[in-house]
């Protein structure tokens, strides 16, 4: 069974700082996606990234952007320029990837990040 | 191309009563997912369905949950006998086909007085 971890359950970055927010999963598979979803105040679920395993390009869109380690098992995601509409959650996820698969996307905990002025 | 639909946004039942929450997918998705969030915990999936059949219902609950999506119009979670231990928030995402990303809605917030 897969399991994704996020062991910082709360971050704090000044607004236009840098800061990054890790994951860590634990899978047999070798084709899979791995996933950043934003949750604000407003619950609403929006896809930040996504990257697949296959692929050794680190995936970035604008200030955000991933540190993929396959090898560790490690998908942080790092935040450039924080704005004080990045104040969320951050769930990071992974989906197994093969013929037959479901598209069960598995959670981690969470991450709540605070961006202050 | 509106999003993921949800209704209601907000749903209050008292125990022993039903629940019936609505998902219209994104125009032109036929796969459906249902995920709830506890308080203060991440998403867990619930049952993943296509147009008429169920294709992964592994994480639901074995009583009392159920979930369909007919041929025409939205999917359909229903919750009988709601207790208080299924106050959550519950999210519909749907997808155009498998492996790719999942569109999530605003999701229901479900209050079991």
């Amino acid at each position: 069974a897969q399991t994704v971890t996020q062991s910082q359950p709360e971050m704090s970055v000044q607004e236009a700082e840098t800061v990054t927010l890790s994951c860590t999963y634990d899978t047999s598979e070798n084709n899979y996606y791995l996933f950043w979803y934003k949750q604000p105040p407003s619950r609403q679920m929006i896809l930040v990234i996504r990257q697949e395993a296959y692929k050794q390009q680190n995936a970035t869109e604008n200030r955000f952007s991933v540190n993929f380690q396959k090898a560790a098992k490690s998908f942080s995601l790092k935040i450039s320029d924080s704005q004080l509409g990045d104040t969320a959650m951050y769930f990071c996820a992974f989906m197994k990837k093969d013929r037959g698969a479901t598209n069960k996307l598995i959670f981690g905990t969470g991450t709540l990040l605070a961006v202050q002025p | 191309n509106a999003g993921v639909m949800q209704n209601p946004r907000h749903l209050v039942r008292r125990r022993g009563q039903e629940a019936r929450l609505r998902c219209s997918p994104m125009k032109g998705h036929s796969h459906v997912y249902w995920y709830r969030q506890l308080p203060e915990e991440g998403l867990k999936f619930m049952v993943y369905l296509q147009k008429e059949n169920i294709i992964d219902e592994s994480g639901m609950p074995k009583e009392r949950f159920s979930a369909e999506f007919p041929k025409e119009g939205p999917s359909i979670l229903r919750i009988q006998q709601v207790v208080r231990g299924d106050s959550a928030a519950y999210f519909c995402a749907s997808s155009p086909g498998t492996g790719g990303v999942l569109f999530f809605g605003p999701g229901t917030r479900l209050t079991v007085l």
